[in-house]
């Protein structure tokens, strides 16, 4: 069974500081996405990575993709109160097309 | 990408009745899924939906709690039956485009059973 362990699972942080949350797993994935979902809304795709060594940038945010295509990082520079929200990583693998989630990270910012 | 609406947004039901949530795409996709998220968690896969064929039934998951419909390439619908206030969660519809497993979802249903 592929698991994809995210971590930190709470975050609780001051405007301007930085952080990084991590998702590992055994298994190797095709692909890795990242979303963001705020309350009362569906997850929201921000990134997804798909080659070994990936770097990818959105503003303040910069997701890498391992070398061995099973981990994965999302890094926030100067975090600011809008990133608050719910992050999950998914892996996809496998023709039935499902992705494997991992179990998100809470993130606060606070002003 | 694709825009995906949901109804009811949310919902008020007593225990013992069935509730059927639709789900509409803007454009034609293969791959539908229906998922359950309770606040500030992961989300758990209940099934996947393609047009013309059966929907595929994730382990703790059966058909007649949880029938689904996928009448064609834009549309579906999962029908929560015979609720108890254990079926009290969020259900989000998703659909995948291209080919590198990303998902777009839809808002949400957030369904409390009394």
């Amino acid at each position: 069974t592929q698991l994809l362990e995210q971590s930190p699972q709470f975050l609780s942080i001051q405007e301007g500081e930085n952080l990084t949350v991590y998702c590992n797993s055994s298994s190797v994935f095709s692909s890795l996405q990242w979303y963001r979902q705020e309350p009362g809304e569906g997850p929201v795709l921000l990134v997804t990575v798909v080659t070994g060594g990936e770097v990818k940038k959105l503003k303040r945010l910069t997701f890498q993709f391992g070398d061995a295509r099973k981990d994965s990082s999302l890094h926030i520079t100067a975090a600011q109160p809008g990133d608050t929200g719910l992050y999950l990583c998914a892996g996809g693998a496998g023709n039935n097309r499902k992705l494997i989630w991992g179990l998100g990270t809470s993130l606060a910012v606070n002003p | 990408s694709a825009v995906i609406s949901q109804k009811p947004s949310r919902d008020i039901c007593q225990r013992g009745t069935s509730l059927t949530i639709q789900c509409q795409v803007d454009s034609q996709v293969t791959m539908m899924f229906w998922y359950r998220q309770q606040p500030g968690q992961s989300l758990t896969l209940i099934a996947t939906a393609n047009q013309g064929s059966e929907a595929t039934y994730e382990s703790g998951f059966v058909i007649d709690k949880f029938p689904i419909s996928r009448p064609n390439l834009t549309f579906s619908t999962l029908t929560v039956s015979n609720m108890s206030p254990e079926d009290s969660s969020i259900y989000l519809c998703s659909v995948e485009t291209g080919q590198t497993y990303e998902q777009y979802f839809g808002p949400g249903t957030r369904l409390t059973v009394t």
